[in-house]
């Protein structure tokens, strides 16, 4: 099936300090990519909706200049976490929709997820 | 009321036996219906997505749609504890947008 990759896994920076994550449609292209969060065990909590070439959509209560998202091509989103907090630490992952999948609609796919530690 | 709700559980189901997990949602319009798995530490993992009235079955699995009383369940049939894991409901309320509403997730424990 459709695959959509996340990097890095795993990251920790200090406090203050942006991070960048990516996020791959590997062999589709996906016009919408979307970001979560999810804290210890709590459900996906959608941040934003990514559209390529246009500005993302961010859910009511994201700061939308600390998650900054670029969707530069059809297949590349990052998410850039700026100024991080210890509170920002999270599990995030991101989602890609592979138009024309399935017997009528679309399907969605989830990237590994890429878990931030903020020291 | 949440856009989509599950019992959190934890269902504890022993091996081979069937395990049977229920969502519902608030949204009548709603399009699409997916399960995901998801294990600790772990991205969630496609099980199954159902468009149509009636169940949808796929190896073990089986997910049943009922749009008029707005339910969706997913029926695992001989539990394996490889099985265990968050099985998260999600919703898509419109065709050309494919943002998801996710349920808590309901954890489910398979006993060897």
């Amino acid at each position: 099936g459709a695959v959509v990759s996340q990097h890095p896994s795993r990251v920790i920076c200090k406090s203050g300090t942006s991070v960048k994550i990516e996020c791959r449609s590997l062999d589709f292209q996906a016009t919408t990519m979307f970001w979560y969060r999810q804290f210890p065990k709590k459900s996906l909590m959608l941040m934003a909706t990514s559209n390529e070439g246009s500005k993302a959509t961010y859910e009511q209560g994201v700061e939308k200049d600390k998650f900054l998202i670029n969707h530069a091509s059809l297949t590349l989103s990052t998410l850039t976490v700026t100024s991080a907090h210890p509170e920002d630490s999270s599990f995030y992952i991101c989602s890609a929709s592979s138009q024309g999948l399935g017997v009528t609609g679309n399907t969605i796919y989830f990237g590994e997820g890429s878990w931030l530690t903020v020291v | 009321q949440k856009e989509v709700e599950q019992n959190s559980g934890p269902l504890s189901v022993p091996e081979g036996a069937i395990a049977s997990l229920n969502c519902t949602y608030s949204d009548r319009g709603s399009q699409s219906f997916f399960w995901y798995r998801q294990y600790s530490g772990k991205s969630p993992e496609l099980i199954m997505f159902i468009y149509s009235n009636g169940d949808k079955e796929d190896g073990r699995f089986t997910a049943q749609l009922n749009k008029a009383s707005q339910y969706v369940s997913l029926l695992i049939r001989d539990s394996q504890p490889s099985d265990s894991a968050t099985y998260l409901c999600a919703v898509n309320t419109r065709v050309n947008d494919y943002k998801l509403s996710f349920g808590a997730g309901t954890t489910v424990t398979v006993r060897a």
